[in-house]
């Protein structure tokens, strides 16, 4: 059993919903992450959050807008999304952000797909 | 800016060593190897800091080559479990880690 887990595992939604994605880790984890898995592609960092302050915005466009409201839990709030955005979603959370410290503990993505 | 790994597929018998390589334009302060099977979140395998420490976990062991900005993951003695995209994360001590594009490694009886 994974200590993050991610809903829903499959999202459809066409260009003008709104939807939200959801990660939460059993942790204790003070740092969470959403990056972006395209195929073929490497994983894309879209934000970091510590201590349910948002301390990296990696370029994303406002289409995504992530939501910290605590240490456990961090949203993904989605809407008039683009065909290009279809891709697998992951969350990861570590002991803090400072990556070289140690590891990610990845959810399993929320694999969306956008018509 | 990330990472460039290689070879970007290889095919294994089970008993076959490999090498995967990741290579970075930046100054390196850490690098990262995960692995990632079909379908499952990235596992985290090991860390290595600059210092050019070498590490291992089981038959899989890597190094770190700061001068170069370059690190090898090192599969030996390759098992049916070692199948499956393997990442490299490259860090520069900021918040951010990169990945590779990922290396498919498929090991077959």
């Amino acid at each position: 059993e994974t200590g993050v887990t991610q809903t829903p595992r499959h999202l459809v939604m066409g260009m003008t919903n709104k939807k939200s994605l959801k990660c939460e880790q059993h942790l204790g984890h003070n740092a969470m992450y959403w990056y972006k898995q395209s195929a073929k592609k490497p994983l894309e960092l879209m934000f970091v959050y510590s201590l349910e302050e948002r301390v990296e915005n990696n370029s994303v466009p406002s289409r995504f807008s992530p939501e910290c409201p605590n240490s456990s839990h961090l949203f993904l709030h989605l809407h008039t999304l683009q065909p290009e955005d279809s891709a697998l979603y992951l969350c990861a959370s570590s002991q803090d952000a400072r990556v070289n410290t140690g590891e990610l503990f990845f959810g399993e993505g929320s694999r969306l797909t956008v018509l | 800016q990330q990472p460039v790994q290689s070879p970007q597929a290889v095919i294994l018998r089970e008993g076959e060593d490999a090498v995967i390589n990741c290579s970075s334009s930046k100054a390196l302060y850490s690098v990262h190897w995960y692995r990632q099977k079909h379908g499952e979140a990235p596992v985290f395998l090991m860390i290595l800091l600059k210092g050019g420490e070498q590490k291992g976990h089981d038959k899989i062991s890597a190094s770190f080559n700061e001068k170069k900005q370059q690190s090898s993951l090192y599969l030996t003695a390759s098992q049916l479990s070692y199948s499956g995209t393997y990442f490299c994360g490259t860090e520069r001590g900021d918040y951010k880690l990169s990945f590779g594009a990922g290396t498919t490694v498929t090991v077959r009886a």
